[in-house]
């Protein structure tokens, strides 16, 4: 057990419609990352946040938000969605950004667009 | 850019010794990480090295780096059935701002 607590672990919903993914990261960790992995483009790192701030982006879609709040649990908020978002939505934390600071992901929650 | 590549499968017998390799392209990575991911679960950190490190060891796990071609391998001694998993690559550096680019993964199977 990582760890990094993920919920939903699945989701079941249809093409347009708007989700949410929350993320609670392992106690002491500052910083939250958003991955996801797909069959056709592997693991690819979405969004970064420390303490509440947005730090880094990496290949998020506009359609994709994230946010971190002040008890440092974080929500992904994927709307008017399309079946290539079909996928799995790791999360990962860490105690600092940087480099070195090694991150454990949570057990995902696995996005299937209908 | 960043870019991480591994063979994609490796199949051993129960007892042997694994290799998994992974090539890196940044040269100012730092930090190579593994993951193993089993099936229908999370990724879970195996080990990491520093880039000025040679080699580590922790158990059955030995991780090898040769900075000069860029290549990091994985060794996994008495491979047991229970190590069967798909195997990630990633590095951390300056360029991703310390975020992990993956490589596909190497999905290791062990017959008994």
């Amino acid at each position: 057990d990582s760890g990094v607590t993920q919920t939903p672990k699945h989701l079941i919903t249809a093409t347009g419609q708007r989700v949410t993914l929350r993320c609670s990261p392992r106690s002491g960790d500052l910083s939250v990352y958003w991955y996801q992995q797909s069959l056709d483009q592997g693991l690819q790192f979405l969004i970064q946040y420390y303490n509440g701030e947005e730090r880094a982006k990496g290949n998020i879609l506009e359609r994709f938000s994230a946010q971190q709040f002040p008890d440092l649990h974080s929500e992904l908020n994927l709307s008017s969605l399309e079946l290539g978002d079909s996928a799995l939505y790791f999360c990962a934390s860490s105690v600092a950004p940087g480099l070195g600071q090694p991150q454990h992901f949570g057990d995902g929650t696995r996005l299937s667009i209908l | 850019g960043e870019d991480v590549e591994q063979s994609l499968f490796l199949s051993v017998r129960e007892g042997d010794s694994s290799v998994i390799n992974c090539t890196y392209t940044d040269s100012s990575s730092t930090y190579l990480y593994w993951y193993k991911q089993e099936p229908g679960a999370g990724l879970q950190l195996l080990t990491y090295i520093f880039s000025n490190m040679d080699m580590k060891q922790d158990q059955r796990l030995t991780v090898l780096l040769n900075k000069k071609d860029k290549h990091l391998s994985l060794r996994i001694a008495d491979t047991q059935t229970g190590d069967s998993a798909i195997y990630f690559c990633a590095e951390s550096s300056r360029g991703s701002q310390g975020n992990l680019i993956f490589g596909k993964g190497t999905k290791l199977s062990v017959k008994p």
